[in-house]
């Protein structure tokens, strides 16, 4: 089945630093994927979608300026929380659906889970 | 706009019980529904894809139905076992290429 890569699984960083998650599909094209995110205890949430060679749409609430998604390719979106604060410790994980399936599920990574120190 | 429950939130039962989590959503256009397992630290484990034409799935002791006209869905655990502890999420997946995940059940099997 498809298959989407996520690094890296653990990272933990500075306060004030940038930290860059990549998400890939490995066999297949992918126009769109999707961030999530999950602080301790909650649920998955939507962050964003990330559009191949045009801007990433965010949802109500997430600072694009702050988590900036680069869709450069058609198998690589990239995630990069920017001057990473405590606050900002999390679950990210990223999904993206296969066209070759009429794009009739979606494949997520393996996760990240970010530190901020 | 769609939005996923889950019930109960915990649940705490001996060894050997069998056991039922529920989840349920507004929107019944969706295309599939996803039961998956999270222990705790770690990533999302797919159990059972149901597909929105189906109306169940099976793996093992695990049994997920669908009623997508009730916006429905169940988990079935049967002979529950301590290594079932974990965190259980359903997500339902729309043609907008979005999941929706429910807030999850912890799962407590106790020896």
């Amino acid at each position: 089945g498809a298959v989407v890569s996520q690094h890296p699984s653990r990272v933990i960083c500075k306060s004030g630093t940038s930290v860059k998650i990549e998400c890939r599909s490995l066999d297949f094209q992918a126009t769109t994927m999707f961030w999530y995110r999950q602080f301790p205890k909650q649920s998955l949430m939507l962050m964003a979608t990330s559009n191949e060679g045009s801007k990433a749409t965010y949802e109500q609430g997430v600072e694009k300026d702050k988590f900036l998604i680069n869709h450069a390719s058609l198998t690589l979106s990239t995630l990069t929380v920017t001057s990473a604060h405590p606050e900002d410790s999390s679950f990210y994980i990223c999904s993206a659906s296969d066209p070759r399936q009429m794009n009739t599920e979606a494949f997520f990574g393996q996760g990240t889970r970010l530190t901020v120190v | 706009k769609q939005e996923v429950t889950q019930i109960p939130a915990a649940l705490s039962v001996p060894e050997g019980e069998n056991l039922v989590l529920n989840c349920s959503f507004t929107d019944s256009a969706i295309y599939n529904l996803q039961w998956f397992r999270q222990d705790p630290g770690k990533g999302l484990t797919s159990l059972l894809l149901i597909q929105s034409s189906q109306r169940e799935q099976t793996s093992g002791r695990l049994n997920a139905s669908l009623d997508k006209s009730s916006g429905r869905s169940t988990l079935y655990i049967a002979a529950s076992q301590p290594g079932d502890s974990a965190t259980y999420l359903c997500a339902v997946y729309t043609n907008a290429g979005k999941s929706t995940f429910g807030d999850g059940t912890t799962l407590t099997v106790k020896p």
